[in-house]
C-alpha cells in the first residue's frame, strides 16, 4: 500500500536550518509529483512546494520562495525539503503528499498524504 | 494566486441531515481543477472529491461534488457520525496552489 513518512522535524532557533525528508514506498515513485503542505497547529492548510516526478520542475508559494529548496532523490524514493532562514511563521505541521496523476506537476489534486512533522520555530 | 473562500465557517447538523458546503474563487479555475478534502483531529487530510465532481477511489456515494468556474459545491446527502470533520476546497489548476480556510461542520 502507498506510504509516504516525513521526518527531520523538530525544534529549531529563527535563522536556522531543518531538511525535512518524505520517504515513500508502495507506488512507483519517479512517476509522480511529491508535494509539501504546511498546517500550523489548529490552523488551515498552505501548499508549499512541489517537485516534478522527474525533479526538473519546481515551484513554491510567494512566503517560502527563496528561503525553501525542494528536490527528490528517485534512486531511494525520498524526497526533501531544505528549510533555510526559519522564521517563526514556518511553524507548522509539514505533509508531504502524492499526485494523483502520474508524469504532472501542478496539475494533479492530492491522493496521499504523509502523517506529518512538527517543525517549531522559536527562541 | 487564486483565493478560495469557503462557507460557512462552521455548520451544525444532526446525523441523517444533509450538508451543503461552498467555495468561491477569486478567479476562474482552470479546467475545474478543484478538489474537496477531509481532515479530522490529529489525522492528515483525506481526498474526496477531484475536478470538481469526481470521487476519489473508496470514497461513499454521500459525497459529491458540483460546480464550475468560480462556484464549486460538496454536498453530503446524509451525514454519518464519522462525517463529523473540517472540509477544505483546494485548487490545482495554476501555481501557486491553493487551500480555502476550511468548513467545520459539527454534531448539533
Amino acid at each position: 500500500q502507498v506510504q509516504l513518512v516525513e521526518s527531520g522535524g523538530g525544534v529549531v532557533q529563527p535563522g536556522r536550518s531543518l531538511r525535512l525528508s518524505c520517504a515513500a514506498s508502495g507506488f512507483t515513485f519517479s512517476t509522480y509529483a511529491i508535494h509539501w503542505v504546511r498546517q500550523p497547529p489548529g490552523e488551515g492548510l498552505e501548499w508549499v512546494a512541489v517537485i516534478s516526478y522527474d525533479g526538473t520542475n519546481k515551484y513554491y508559494a510567494d512566503s517560502v520562495k527563496g528561503r525553501f529548496t525542494i528536490s527528490r532523490d528517485n534512486s531511494k524514493n525520498t524526497q526533501y525539503l531544505q528549510m533555510n532562514s526559519l522564521r517563526t511563521e514556518d511553524t507548522a505541521f509539514y505533509y508531504c503528499a502524492k499526485g494523483l496523476v502520474g508524469k504532472t506537476t501542478v496539475t494533479s489534486p492530492l491522493d496521499y498524504w504523509g502523517q506529518g512533522t512538527l517543525v517549531t520555530v522559536s527562541s | 494566486e487564486i483565493v478560495l473562500t469557503q462557507s460557512p465557517g462552521s455548520l451544525s447538523l444532526s446525523p441523517g441531515e444533509r450538508a451543503t458546503l461552498s467555495c468561491r474563487a477569486s478567479q476562474s479555475v482552470s479546467n475545474n481543477y478543484l478538489a474537496w478534502y477531509q481532515q479530522k483531529p490529529g489525522q492528515a487530510p483525506r481526498l474526496l472529491i477531484y475536478r470538481a465532481s469526481f470521487r476519489a477511489t473508496g470514497i461513499p456515494d454521500r459525497f459529491s461534488g458540483s460546480g464550475s468556474g468560480t462556484d464549486f459545491t460538496l454536498t453530503i446527502t446524509r451525514l454519518e457520525p464519522e462525517d463529523f470533520a473540517v472540509y477544505y476546497c483546494h485548487q490545482y489548476g495554476s501555481s501557486p496552489l491553493t487551500f480555502g480556510q476550511g468548513t467545520k461542520v459539527e454534531i448539533k
